[in-house]
């Protein structure tokens, strides 16, 4: 039992380059977010799903798409890297909206 | 915007203190949630607590909640050197699904 997988670990970026982060559950969990967390920014929500099919926006989603074509898979695109996008992404997801999230190990990203 | 606010931004205290952390929140919720992350790690579910329920405790843990003052704590009783890490509250909102955390509360334990 993986949990939430995370790839790559660390990722340095041009500006202007495009990217997908990926992540992947084996729990069967409908819930997936992603989050971006920035030196005492805390984490803030770029976008979500409560299921296949189903995505919305969070807080912070200029500069990135997401797709849930399937329940296990949520990527992360990074359309144009900015300097602004170098933080640490993580993705997490849970069973429905009454249960705990878990979440990945994390994405580093550098934007130069 | 950010839903939560955690007080203090900032805790040290010697092993075997009781650490108390608080998270003011400014919407109606669903829950109420507390992680755990240590330095460079992903975070970690601790414990959730309902919008209809005041207490909730969880081994050395323990969270209240008062939706009246928008508010929760989280106790941690008889404090490890290893407790050391920053503790979130995150809340789910009553008309949505999004989870929403506040900026975290570093505590530090010291041997």
């Amino acid at each position: 039992n993986a949990g939430v997988t995370q790839t790559p670990k660390f990722q340095v970026l041009k500006t202007g380059q495009s990217m997908t982060l990926q992540c992947a559950q084996d729990m069967n969990h409908e819930y997936m977010s992603w989050y971006r967390q920035d030196p005492g920014m805390g984490l803030r929500l770029i976008h979500y799903s409560v299921g296949a099919g189903i995505t919305d926006q969070g807080e912070v989603p200029n500069g990135y798409n997401v797709s849930r074509s399937t329940t296990e898979d949520f990527p992360l695109r990074l359309l144009s890297a900015a300097p602004s996008q170098t933080s640490v992404y993580f993705c997490a997801s849970s069973y429905d909206s009454t249960s705990g999230y878990t979440f990945g190990s994390g994405t580093r990203l550098t934007v130069v | 915007s950010q839903q939560g606010e955690e007080d203090p931004q900032a805790l040290s205290i010697q092993e075997g203190e009781n650490a108390t952390m608080n998270c003011s929140y400014k919407t109606s919720i669903n829950n109420l949630q507390w992680y755990r992350q240590n330095s460079g790690r992903g975070l970690v579910h601790l414990i959730l607590i309902r919008s209809n329920e005041r207490e909730k405790h969880s081994g050395r843990l323990r969270v209240t909640l008062d939706t009246s003052k928008k508010s929760s704590s989280l106790l941690i009783t008889a404090s490890r050197a290893a407790d050391t890490a920053s503790y979130f509250c995150a809340t789910i909102g009553g008309s949505n699904y999004k989870l929403t955390f506040g900026k975290g509360t570093l505590l530090t334990v010291n041997p």
